[in-house]
């Protein structure tokens, strides 16, 4: 059964670029979430999505907006990139009240 | 706002040496205090879920416990292969959100 998967793994960007993150959720969940990591730091909650629409957001500017598509996979977008957004971003899937699945994140440098 | 401390935020043991990590949280009605492990460049790993005052749980060599203010994640004669970066997360029971703040995680390295 395969947990959550990421993509891509690595990646790097100069400033003021925009990127793509992409996740599918663990088979059997319908909520995913993103987390943003910085070095040294616990996850950051970025934002929820369940049934195609965000139903939570944290703390984080509109450069950061996402979509779920019907399938469940969703995507996380970031635009006008800045030195501050190198992070490790996580995708995380539930079902219901269940625990977080994470997936192993994908790593943005940011130049 | 809900808050998680976790500390030390760095533990070196020996192999065998048994040790506990603390949790300190504030939250608005606490709906269930997470353990995870993450490995270096890896997502989190569930470890447990915890409810209430008092209960604990067990998983091999880790031993999880609550009380109203804190967690520990006890260690026992840890190895190697347990060096990780354990986090804690807090869910409140109030707002309806359900979504898990986190401490910043406490780094361990058990060396042979």
């Amino acid at each position: 059964d395969a947990g959550v998967t990421q993509s891509p793994t690595h990646l790097i960007k100069t400033r003021g670029q925009q990127v793509t993150l992409r996740c599918s959720p663990k088979s059997g969940h319908d909520t995913v979430s993103w987390y943003q990591q910085a070095l040294g730091q616990g996850p950051q909650f970025i934002f929820q999505y369940y049934e195609e629409e965000e139903r939570q957001r944290g703390n984080f500017p509109d450069r950061f907006s996402g979509h779920q598509f019907p399938n469940y996979s969703s995507e996380l977008n970031v635009n006008a990139l800045l030195l501050g957004d190198s992070a490790l971003y996580l995708c995380a899937s539930k079902s219901g009240a269940n625990v977080l699945t994470f997936g192993a994140g994908s790593r943005l440098t940011v130049l | 706002e809900d808050q998680v401390t976790q500390s030390p935020e760095a533990l070196r043991l020996q192999e065998g040496e048994s040790s506990s990590l603390n949790c300190s949280y504030t939250v608005s009605g606490l709906r269930g205090l997470f353990w995870y492990r993450q490995d270096p460049g890896k997502g989190p790993e569930f470890l447990f879920t915890l409810y209430s005052a008092g209960e604990e749980k067990e998983k091999e060599r880790l031993k999880a416990t609550l009380t109203k203010k804190e967690s520990f994640l006890h260690i026992t004669a840890p190895k190697p292969e347990d060096s990780a970066t354990y986090l804690c997360a807090v869910q409140a029971a109030s707002g309806g959100s359900y979504i898990p703040t986190f401490g910043r995680g406490t780094s361990l390295i058990v060396h042979p």
